[in-house]
């Protein structure tokens, strides 16, 4: 079955303590992405890679870092996480020539940082 | 930039009401659009498309068409069931910048 796979779906920490988020996808996209969600500010993105060792800054990329080493993986890492990066992450991915490519999303990984 | 602006929502309909969310763009060049539905505790999913100017996007009873004078993209139904109750989120492919852009998402709930 085609899809994105994210892991953990929960996930609750402290301050300070460096946590990654993986995402998977098996589709053999060129195209992946992280967004945050948020109430009232809707879907933000953090990060996005056009290819494999190809990534670039989305909107709110500050307390984040990503890598591309391997085309279906695209974890997402906060080195030290803040309150204010308890959100709703989502990674996504699609072709990245066809113009009519529609994203696939993951189910989600609600982060809580306390 | 590009940009998607989406109506505020939430909007709260009876059951069979007719739907209308609206949507307009900024890009440079010719985007291609989307409509994503996001259920309650799921990732967002795609509902329709449009890849060009007067295309219509059609999905479950839901129409959108690419409205390339207005920058629009309004997203209609003419019969909503509860069942439709989500957010709904509005969304352009830039082929030139080659990203995608979410606007901020519209939340529908529909009352039996």
């Amino acid at each position: 079955e085609a899809q994105v796979t994210q892991n953990p779906r929960y996930l609750i920490t402290v301050t300070g303590k460096k946590l990654t988020v993986t995402c998977s996808q098996n589709m053999n996209h060129e195209y992946m992405s992280w967004y945050r969600q948020d109430p009232g500010l809707g879907l933000r993105q953090i990060y996005y890679s056009m290819n494999v060792e190809v990534t670039d800054k989305g909107d709110v990329p500050e307390g984040y870092k990503v890598s591309r080493k391997e085309k279906r993986n695209f974890p997402l890492i906060l080195e030290s996480p803040s309150p204010n990066q308890t959100s709703l992450y989502f990674c996504a991915s699609s072709y990245k020539t066809a113009i009519n490519s529609p994203l696939h999303f993951g189910n989600g990984t609600r982060l809580t940082v306390t | 930039g590009n940009s998607v602006t989406q109506m505020e929502g939430p909007v709260t309909l009876s059951e069979e009401a007719f739907l209308t969310i609206n949507c307009t763009y900024t890009a440079t060049g010719y985007p291609s659009l989307f409509w994503y539905v996001q259920y309650p505790g799921e990732g967002l999913q795609l509902l329709l498309k449009a890849t060009k100017a007067d295309d219509k996007g059609s999905n479950k009873g839901f129409e959108a068409t690419y409205r390339k004078e207005t920058t629009s993209f309004h997203l209609e139904k003419g019969s909503v069931q509860v069942s439709d109750s989500a957010v709904y989120f509005c969304a352009l492919f830039d082929n030139y910048g080659q990203n995608f852009v979410f606007g901020p998402g519209t939340r529908l709930s529909v009352l039996p």
